[in-house]
């Protein structure tokens, strides 16, 4: 199992433009994750998904839009892209079979800087 | 409000020293707790869990964390510490609800040869 793929690995925006950020999990895990990790602040949730065509806002979701059309597949669309978007995101999943105590499971994280 | 807080920014220590990484939360039920360690370029890998039973609990690469329900803390502890340990350590809380988890800020270890 590769288990949580994120791409890119970076990738460089200039303000206004669009983008997406790709994930996807060969687990079959219902839970899924995107997180944005700043300097300092630690990880924020912006999205997550509890099963195909499941989604909901988490912390930090202004600017962000996501779909979950799969089990594998939760893609993080950026429509306009800001400065204040220059962070890392993690994609993360969970088995939600084994319950509450499940640890999450994080992809590698996209670099991603808006200038 | 659920939260997690690690009051250390940054800790410095020597290799072979012993190392402990505080972490307190703030959780209404019962909490499940995690620690997190990120290298560089890296995502998180998971060191350990606590959800019930043994407040000790043990975890990988010598990594070991105490709960505490009094002090409300989780505070991660290693006897000797190796230069590779030196990275980033996350502890989380949770999940709530629809199964999210709260991350404290993050404590980064430098490790001196």
């Amino acid at each position: 199992n590769a288990g949580v793929t994120q791409t890119p690995k970076f990738r460089i925006l200039k303000i206004g433009q669009s983008m997406t950020l790709q994930c996807t999990q060969d687990m079959n895990h219902n839970y899924m994750y995107w997180y944005r990790q700043d300097p300092g602040m630690g990880l924020k949730l912006i999205y997550y998904s509890v099963g195909a065509g499941i989604t909901d806002k988490g912390e930090v979701p202004n600017g962000y839009n996501v779909s979950r059309s799969t089990t594998e597949d939760f893609p993080l669309r950026l429509e306009l892209a800001a400065p204040s978007q220059t962070s890392v995101y993690f994609c993360a999943s969970i088995p939600t079979r084994t319950g509450r105590n499940s640890p999450l499971h994080f992809g590698n994280g996209t670099r991603l800087t808006v200038t | 409000a659920q939260s997690v807080t690690q009051p250390d920014i940054h800790i410095t220590v020597s290799e072979g020293a012993s190392l402990e990484l505080r972490c307190n939360y703030s959780y209404g039920a019962t909490p499940y707790l995690f620690w997190y360690v990120q290298s560089p370029g890296q995502g998180l890998q998971l060191l350990l869990k606590y959800f019930s039973g043994d407040t000790l609990v043990q975890g990988i690469k010598g990594f070991e964390a105490e709960f505490k329900r009094s002090q409300s803390s989780f505070n991660l502890r290693k006897p000797s510490v190796h230069w590779s340990d030196a990275a980033e350590y996350f502890c989380a809380v949770g999940p709530s609800g629809t199964y999210k988890y709260i991350f404290g800020t993050g404590t980064r270890l430098k490790v001196l040869a």
